[in-house]
This record gives C-alpha cells, sequence and structure tokens, in this order.
C-alpha cells in the first residue's frame, strides 16, 4: 500500500468547515482513497472513499487532486462529535492505518 | 450500513492464561477478516487476514501460534490470545469488507488488561 502523510493534530471551529489534508504521492493507478474515523476507544468508521473523481455523501466531501498525489476530507459543519482522529489510507486490499490527524472542534 | 460485533468489550485476566475474542458479522457474511491492535496513543496495527475455511495470513512480526485465529463460519473470527503477559494488554478491533463494495466495517473492539 502507499504511505499517506497527514498533519498530527488540527483544531476547528464548531459550526465551521473542517478541510483535512492528506498526501500520497506514490498512489498508484488502481488504489482507492478511503477515509475513516476513529471516535476515542471505539472502533474506526468509514466515511468516504474515492478514486479519481470527487466524492460526496452525507458525511463529508472528498476533493482528490488531479494528479491523484493528495486529497483533502471536508466536513461542512463540523460539530463537537467530529471530534476523532481522522486517517487517510490509500490501500488496494488490505488497510493500513497511518498515524492519522487528531480533529478537535472547539465549541 | 453493515455490523460486526465483538466479545466480549473488556476482559481482564491474569498472565499466563489464554482469552479467546469472537468477531461477528451479524448481518453480512465475510469470508475474509482482519484482526487489529493498538495501544495507546497509537494507530492501528494489522496482525493478520482471517480466512474462512483456510489458515489466517499473519502480518511479519506476529506470532501464530500466540494469537490462534479460527474463521470457522462466514460470520464469525475468533482470535485467541495464548499465554497471555502483560505487554499483550491492547485494544483489539476486528474489521470485515463487505463483498460487493469496497467498504469495511470495523468491531467496536475488545480492550484487553492482563496482570
Amino acid at each position: 500500500d502507499a504511505k499517506t502523510t497527514q498533519p498530527p493534530s488540527m483544531d476547528c471551529a464548531e459550526g465551521r468547515a473542517a478541510n483535512l489534508p492528506c498526501n500520497h504521492s506514490t498512489i498508484s493507478g488502481n488504489e482507492y482513497v478511503y477515509w475513516y474515523r476513529q471516535i476515542h476507544s471505539q472502533g474506526p468508521q468509514y466515511i468516504i472513499h474515492g478514486l479519481k473523481n470527487n466524492e460526496t455523501n452525507e458525511m463529508a466531501s472528498l476533493i482528490i487532486t488531479e494528479d491523484r498525489k493528495s486529497s483533502t476530507l471536508i466536513l461542512p459543519h463540523a460539530t463537537l462529535r467530529d471530534t476523532a482522529v481522522y486517517y487517510c489510507i490509500v490501500r488496494d486490499e488490505k488497510l493500513t492505518f497511518g498515524t492519522g490527524t487528531r480533529l478537535t472542534i472547539i465549541p | 450500513g453493515a455490523v460486526v460485533s465483538q466479545h466480549p468489550s473488556r476482559v481482564i485476566c491474569k498472565s499466563g492464561t489464554s482469552v479467546k475474542i469472537e468477531c461477528r458479522s451479524l448481518d453480512f457474511q465475510a469470508t475474509t477478516m482482519f484482526w487489529y491492535r493498538q495501544f495507546p496513543k497509537k494507530s492501528l496495527m494489522l496482525m493478520a487476514t482471517s480466512n474462512e475455511g483456510s489458515k489466517a495470513t499473519y502480518e511479519q512480526g506476529v506470532e501464530k501460534d500466540k494469537f490462534l485465529i479460527n474463521h470457522a463460519s462466514l460470520t464469525l473470527s475468533t482470535l485467541t490470545v495464548t499465554s497471555a503477559h502483560p505487554e499483550d494488554s491492547s485494544f483489539y478491533i476486528c474489521s470485515a469488507p463487505l463483498a460487493e463494495s469496497y467498504e469495511q466495517y470495523f468491531g467496536p473492539g475488545t480492550r484487553l488488561t492482563v496482570t
């Protein structure tokens, strides 16, 4: 699996959009970009995934650059319950977790 | 979405004993399940891939004789920590992929404390 690089931590004000970046410069053509999050002492929760097109679902939007070397997860209106560690993963079969970004939503 | 359960959610055992952790896919079948371990303030580390009807595949550095995996049915995988020691204390999480999608569903985790 390609490696990913994420900032270790970020803060975001409640109600604002949270933009979480991820670099995956060694991604190969058939590898998807996945985002998961883990709230303290729980199992990870799937958020969204994409290959080359931007994606949106009820939880978030995923913006992938044209060269696919980076992506951004957008939580459009962050709430306190969005405080978690967010993992960006590039995979073809197995999920390999990096260190993620600890996102803290501030009231 | 699909649901994966784990049992027990917490277990405390004495050093030298064995502990079994169950992972069940509740509303879908999973020919493959994954077992992870997570130490405090660390990321999830993949331990092994559990394959229904065949032997598990272990990641490098994971002792297969210590962490026994049995995938007896399409909805159940078990991880047995044999002769547990305090350094085995960790958060153990399983996951299962939904066959017709790329999504992988995680269990709530099992916190093991070895005294």
